[in-house]
């Protein structure tokens, strides 16, 4: 079973703080990596797919990047908010149309 | 509204008891798949569905079944031989099923958390 790794577990922030957090992957048979968000009380909603070593994808002040030769991926908040608060869920695209999901990271922003 | 709607939201069984868990989509999407995420762990697999009729074992499939009669429609029965069945429960799908890819984006439902007492 592959291992996809994130760090770290949790963070809490200040709003208005920058901050970002990690996705390691097996760097062999790279076929994709998602980032969705979790938010309390609703469903995961997709970020981003990445597929190509060097992507860089940005949605507003969220933005991530992709080294598959590595194996990593970050994601990046600028200037958190309050509303930015969820859980962060990175997954390895499998072969087969199959994600593994990566345990998360909590990000809780205080204002 | 198109989406995913999974019912109940929570649910209660004792020992023993199989209970079965429902997934709708309204989405037209060919595959779908259910996960369990308990603490401290990312979701895992339990069985997915590419098209109609078919299925194939996820990760942890031990103690679970389903079915797939209609392309809408995907419930998971948890048997007794699950030997702990407490968690949470998503239910997801997306667009492709034996043609999609591993770039496709899956949508998911609200989840189901099962106790058992």
């Amino acid at each position: 079973i592959l291992n996809v790794e994130q760090s770290p577990q949790s963070l809490h922030v200040q709003e208005g703080d920058s901050t970002n957090f990690t996705c390691s992957f097996p760097s062999s048979n790279f076929y994709a990596l998602h980032w969705y968000r979790w938010e309390t009380a609703k469903s995961p909603e997709a970020l981003f797919v990445m597929t190509l070593n060097g992507d860089e994808k940005k949605k507003g002040r969220i933005s991530a990047t992709l080294n598959t030769k590595e194996g990593y991926s970050y994601l990046y908040i600028k200037g958190s908010q309050p509303e930015d608060s969820a859980t962060y869920l990175c997954a390895f695209g499998e072969y087969g149309n199959k994600l593994v999901f990566g345990a998360g990271t909590i990000l809780r922003v205080k204002s | 509204d198109g989406g995913i709607t999974q019912s109940p939201k929570y649910l209660f069984r004792k020992e023993g008891q199989n209970v079965t868990l429902s997934c709708e989509q309204n989405l037209n999407h060919d595959a779908m798949y259910w996960y369990r995420q308990d603490p401290g762990q990312g979701l895992r697999l339990i069985y997915y569905s590419q098209i109609v009729n078919d299925f194939q074992k996820g990760d942890i499939a031990e103690g679970y079944s389903v079915s797939r009669e209609k392309k809408e429609s995907f419930p998971l029965t948890v048997t007794s031989a699950q030997k702990n069945p407490t968690a949470f429960y998503l239910c997801a799908s997306s667009p492709a099923g034996t043609s999609g890819s591993n770039t496709d984006t899956q949508y998911f439902g609200p989840g189901t958390r099962l106790t058992v007492l």
